[in-house]
Formats: structure tokens, C-alpha cells, sequence
């Protein structure tokens, strides 16, 4: 079935620097959905892309989906506390069955 | 007023013994599922229920028995709990045509 993999499972980052992660996949996506669970809590629903290039914007966060729609990335700047927490990229897929990727785990260094 | 919640969200419970725990959703959705996350944190789906039928059933040992008496309501079963079993189990909800889907508090599981 359709995979996602997440890179890097773990990011360390300094309150107020930027990071991206990133989603990749060997098959074309037609869509990539991206959550956000905090520790100890429950996945939250953030965005959803569906067309070949889309860059979508949230505050601090920048969601791309690549042209060939088997890649996509979350990049947040000047990173603060309240963005710790497993950033999670997943696909949709016919029977609204959710695939998950591996997640990437963001700690923030005050 | 929670749209998906589960009980109970801690559950600590011998080898052997038999479990459940329940769902309900007060979303009018049609699709709920069980996704069950490992100490990795990684998210796996189990059962996906569409307006009370089987839908996806992912290779998920026959322990566990998922049961819906109507759309809102998603219980999940398990026999003869094993040590592996240990993890977080969330329950959520979806709607055809709705983007996203909604996850419960979820409940940590701990076979000793």
C-alpha cells in the first residue's frame, strides 16, 4: 500500500530558529494531509494539499506540496515553545483510510 | 462538549485478561476508526467502520474484535491480552467528502 516516510524523526531546534520536515513518498500522492500531536495528546488536523505545487500558509507555518506531488514539507519559523510536539504527514486514501508517516519529533530548546 | 471521546484513557491491566474500550462520536459522522500508536510513536490503523460496517480490517491479530452498534459508537475488544499490546489506542471520526478527521483523547494501554 501507499507509504509516506518522514525526515528527520527527531529535531532539536532553538527557540526562534527555522526548521522544515520533510515527506516523501515513491508514488504520486493525490493529496497530503499534515497533524500535529502534542505530547500526551491526541493528532490534530492542520492542512490538507492537493494540487501539484501548493504552498499553503499558517502563521508560522509553511506547507508545499511538490510538483510531482510526491514530496511534501512543513517549515516553521522563529520556532517557539508551543510548536513541541510529533508533526505528522499522511495521505488520504480512497475509503478515507488515513496513512501515516512516521512523524517527526520537534523539541524546543528555550 | 468532546466530539470523539474514549473511555477509559489509562488502562493497566494483567496478561490474559480480556478489555475494551469504548468510543462515541457526536459528530454525525459515518466513517469512525481504531489506529493504534507503539511507544515510537508510530500511528498504524487497525479498523475502519463505515455507518456500522467493516470496512478496513488491517491484519490486526482476531484478539481484537471491534464492535459498532450504530454509527456513533465504536468499541474495541481484546482477548487475552499480550505484552505488545502496550500502546496508545485512539479512536476517530470522519466524514466522506470531509477533510479531516478527528481523533480522540486516546487511552494508554499497559499489559504488565
Amino acid at each position: 500500500g501507499q507509504q509516506v516516510m518522514q525526515i528527520p524523526q527527531y529535531q532539536h531546534v532553538q527557540e526562534g530558529e527555522d526548521f522544515t520536515t520533510y515527506c516523501n513518498s515513491s508514488t504520486t500522492l493525490s493529496n497530503i494531509q499534515w497533524y500535529k500531536q502534542r505530547p500526551g495528546g491526541h493528532p490534530v488536523f492542520l492542512i490538507q494539499l492537493v494540487k501539484s505545487g501548493e504552498v499553503k500558509k499558517q502563521k508560522r507555518l509553511t506547507f508545499q506540496f511538490g510538483e510531482a506531488k510526491k514530496n511534501s514539507s512543513l517549515h516553521i519559523t522563529a520556532t517557539q515553545t508551543t510548536d513541541v510536539g510529533t508533526y505528522f504527514c499522511v495521505y488520504k486514501a480512497a475509503g478515507n483510510k488515513l496513512t501515516f508517516g512516521g512523524g517527526t519529533r520537534v523539541l524546543v530548546k528555550p | 462538549d468532546t466530539a470523539v471521546s474514549q473511555t477509559p484513557k489509562y488502562l493497566v491491566t494483567q496478561m490474559g485478561n480480556d478489555k475494551s474500550i469504548k468510543c462515541e462520536q457526536n459528530l454525525g459522522h459515518d466513517t469512525m476508526y481504531w489506529y493504534k500508536q507503539d511507544s515510537k510513536k508510530f500511528l498504524k490503523i487497525m479498523f475502519s467502520y463505515n455507518n456500522k460496517e467493516l470496512i478496513i480490517n488491517e491484519t490486526v491479530p482476531n484478539r481484537f474484535s471491534p464492535k459498532s452498534p450504530d454509527k456513533a459508537h465504536l468499541n474495541l475488544h481484546i482477548n487475552s491480552l499480550e505484552l505488545g499490546d502496550s500502546a496508545v489506542y485512539f479512536c476517530a471520526s470522519s466524514q466522506p467528502g470531509v477533510t479531516e478527521a478527528f481523533f480522540g483523547q486516546g487511552t494508554r494501554l499497559t499489559v504488565v
